[in-house]
């Protein structure tokens, strides 16, 4: 049962367009999520993050919509790099699975075509 | 500063074989995470430390898995009578106690059973 879903396992975007990767999931006790990016052989790296409270969160080219009606958060690069080719993560955490337990979805990998 | 380091980087065993998995937090974080990554999973919870201990284990996926932390820093995940399905990325996260949202990964164990 995953309660985290990220339904496009990969996305390709021309530089300086903008890249919009989506994620859904199903635990409406969900308070707290998040974005993470991963390069190859290397660890996932924090990105952004959004409470429950807000709808959107926004830090440099990097921005986090949260519909919580829809249960749907969506991560926006503007302008989209070539150093932004990564898979992405979204997590979420809250409810039962307090607040340091965090639901991974499968990840989305985005190439950014220069 | 030294980030989180895991070892071995890649372990290839044979079916039956315990293989053990170490990480090395960043200093300071008391918390510590396990995950592991299968191939064309999300990262799933493993097991929490707050210090030295576990208030959560309930990512262990059967008794053939432990783990332990000394001295709140150096973690091990043992896997005992390894399985084929045992096969995958482990992933050490570490994080101050009260700041889960952003974890500092670890590159990763990846792991074969053969």
């Amino acid at each position: 049962d995953q309660q985290v879903k990220q339904n496009s396992p990969s996305l390709s975007v021309q530089e300086g367009r903008i890249s919009i990767l989506n994620c859904d999931y199903t635990n409406s006790m969900f308070d707290y999520f998040l974005w993470y990016k991963k390069y190859p052989a290397e660890g996932p790296t924090f990105l952004i993050s959004i409470s429950s409270i807000k709808d959107k969160n926004e830090d440099g080219r990097f921005t986090v919509f949260l519909n919580k009606s829809a249960k749907h958060l969506s991560l926006h690069i503007v302008p989209s790099q070539p150093g932004d080719s990564a898979v992405y993560f979204c997590a979420a955490s809250g409810g039962t699975s307090g607040t340091y337990k965090y639901i991974f979805g499968t990840g989305t990998r985005l190439k950014v075509l220069a | 500063g030294a980030g989180v380091s895991q070892s071995p980087s890649n372990k290839v065993t044979e079916k039956g074989k315990d293989v053990e998995l170490r990480c090395d937090p960043i200093s300071g974080h008391t918390a510590l995470y396990w995950y592991r990554q299968s191939l064309g999973q999300g990262l799933e919870f493993l097991i929490y430390f707050q210090g030295n201990s576990a208030p959560d284990k309930s990512g262990l996926p059967s008794d053939r898995f432990s783990a332990e932390r000394t001295g709140g820093s150096v973690s091990t995940l043992t896997i005992q009578r390894t399985q084929q399905e045992d096969s995958a990325v482990y992933l050490c996260a570490s994080s101050l106690p009260s700041q889960s949202y952003e974890q500092y990964f670890g590159p990763g164990t990846r792991l074969t059973v053969t």
